[in-house]
């Protein structure tokens, strides 16, 4: 079955530190990933995606991700955080072929702290 | 240009009831995803509509049905209300070219009560 883990359920940081949110899925075939974030009393938004090409995605606001087929990862990071990036950040799959629905993991909630 | 629409904000129902949650999708689109987001957990896909009919399901039982109208504005009904209902239920529109690839923007979301 399909499925989305993301390793670290709260993640405390001070501004300015680096952060590496995980995400590892399991999923048949080619896929696409995403990861979307939450801000505090906002709808989900599309932070970055992957479909296909150069493995490092860039995405808004500083992120960027990862993909790296063999370890089935989508780690998101970005070098410095602010204290605006406290949010809850969700990484997702789906299937590359056809139209198949997103998959979503927990979710990271991701406190930042002057 | 407006973004999702959900209709209302908040929702308390007892159990048994029935309940109607609306989505007006994103100007230009014409498919709507619903999502079902419980307390601590990820979004999980309900079901798609595109030309006002169902092309995709997940794994939720037929109390939950939904409707397109024509001008692909969107509704999640759901029956015989349980505890386990309680919970934020998000839409989600994209345009239809029925591809994966399809960059879905979400609404603010309903959040539904059972007691």
């Amino acid at each position: 079955a399909q499925s989305v883990s993301q390793h670290n359920h709260h993640v405390i940081l001070s501004e300015a530190a680096s952060l590496e949110l995980g995400c590892n899925y399991s999923y048949g075939g080619t896929v696409n990933l995403f990861w979307y974030v939450q801000y505090p009393g906002q709808h989900l938004q599309l932070l970055l995606k992957y479909f296909s090409g150069d493995p490092l995605v860039k995405g808004i606001k500083g992120f960027e991700a990862e993909f790296i087929k063999s370890k089935f990862s989508f780690n998101l990071r970005k070098p410095s955080v602010q204290w605006s990036d406290t949010a809850e950040y969700f990484c997702a799959v789906n299937g590359h072929s056809g139209n198949t629905p997103l998959v979503f993991g927990k979710g990271t909630r991701l406190s930042v702290i002057a | 240009d407006a973004g999702v629409t959900q209709s209302p904000t908040h929702l308390i129902k007892t159990r048994g009831q029935q309940v109607t949650l609306r989505c007006s999708p994103k100007s230009g689109h014409d498919t709507v995803s619903w999502y079902q987001q419980a307390l601590g957990q990820g979004p999980q896909f309900i079901f798609q509509y595109y030309e006002e009919e169902e092309r995709q399901r997940g794994n939720f039982p037929d109390r939950f049905s939904g409707h397109q109208f024509p001008n692909y504005s969107s509704e999640l009904n759901v029956n015989a209300l349980l505890l386990g209902d309680s919970a934020l239920y998000l839409c989600a529109s994209s345009l239809g070219t029925g591809l994966s690839t399809d960059t879905q923007y979400f609404g603010p979301g309903t959040r539904l009560t059972v007691l």
